[in-house]
C-alpha cells in the first residue's frame, strides 16, 4: 500500500483566501484523523473520521475549520479565510477499527504558509 | 480529561551513552504507542503496547509499560546519531473496541552527538 495520501506538500497562501488540504487514507482503514502540529502548541487533534462519519470534532478550533469526508478513500480539510495563525503542519493519518488496538498511520503532511 | 506527559523534553546525548525517556498518563489505559519524527518529517510508528508488562526492542530501542504506575519507558542503549529525532508517546482511553483518539505527549527532542 503507498501508506496515506496528502496533498498538496505545501501550501503558501494569503491571508483571506481559501485553502483545502486533500488526505487518501490506507486502503480499509476506516479512522481518519486530521492534526495541525506547530511548535507553539505541538499536535493537536482536530477531527476523526469512522466510517465517513465525523465523530469528535472538539478539535476543530473554530468555524474557519471545517472537514468533509464524501467517501472512504477520501477527505478534505478547509480553511476558510486563513489567516496567519493558521500556519502549520497539517498532518491526516488512519487507522483500522477491526484491529483492538488504535495503530495510526500517518501521511507526509501539509506545510501551510498563511502571509 | 486524559493527559500525557513525557520527561525530558530535550535530551542531548554522546553516542554510546544509555538513557531512558518517560512517559506518565493519567487515567486508566492499557494501551500506548510510541512514535518517531525525523525534522521536516512525519511520524513513524515505532512501538504498540497493549498490556501490563509489556515490552519490545527494536535495534537500540526498547519500550515497556506497567499500567499500575501509569508509565511507560523507552531505553535508548548505546546511543548512535542515527536515533536523533523526536520521540512521541500517545495513549488512548481503553474502550472497546477499536481506534478511539490519540492523546500525544509534547515528544522529547533527542540529539546524539559524536
Amino acid at each position: 500500500d503507498a501508506g496515506v495520501i496528502q496533498s498538496p506538500r505545501h501550501e503558501v497562501t494569503e491571508m483571506g483566501q481559501e485553502v483545502t488540504l486533500r488526505c487518501k487514507p490506507i486502503s480499509g482503514h476506516d479512522y481518519l484523523f486530521w492534526y495541525r502540529q506547530t511548535m507553539m502548541r505541538g499536535l493537536e487533534l482536530l477531527i476523526y473520521f469512522n466510517n465517513n462519519v465525523p465523530i469528535d470534532d472538539s478539535g476543530m478550533p473554530e468555524d474557519r475549520f471545517s472537514a468533509k469526508m464524501p467517501n472512504a478513500s477520501f477527505s478534505t480539510l478547509k480553511i476558510q479565510p486563513s489567516e496567519p495563525r493558521d500556519s502549520a503542519v497539517y498532518f491526516c493519518a488512519s487507522s483500522s477499527g477491526g484491529l483492538s488496538y488504535n495503530e495510526q498511520f500517518f501521511g507526509p503532511g501539509t506545510r501551510l504558509t498563511v502571509l | 480529561e486524559l493527559k500525557v506527559e513525557q520527561n525530558p523534553l530535550f535530551l542531548s546525548m554522546q553516542e554510546g551513552k544509555n538513557y531512558t525517556i518517560y512517559c506518565n498518563y493519567s487515567t486508566t489505559s492499557d494501551r500506548l504507542y510510541w512514535y518517531r519524527q525525523d525534522p521536516g518529517k512525519s511520524l513513524e510508528s515505532l512501538f504498540v503496547l497493549l498490556s501490563n508488562g509489556a515490552v519490545k526492542q527494536e535495534g537500540r530501542l526498547m519500550a515497556s509499560l506497567d499500567t499500575k504506575a501509569r508509565l511507560s519507558t523507552l531505553h535508548i542503549t548505546a546511543a548512535v546519531h542515527d536515533l536523533s529525532a523526536t520521540y512521541f508517546c500517545a495513549v488512548d482511553r481503553n474502550l472497546q473496541g477499536g481506534s478511539e483518539k490519540l492523546v500525544f505527549g509534547k515528544g522529547t527532542k533527542l540529539t546524539v552527538n559524536p
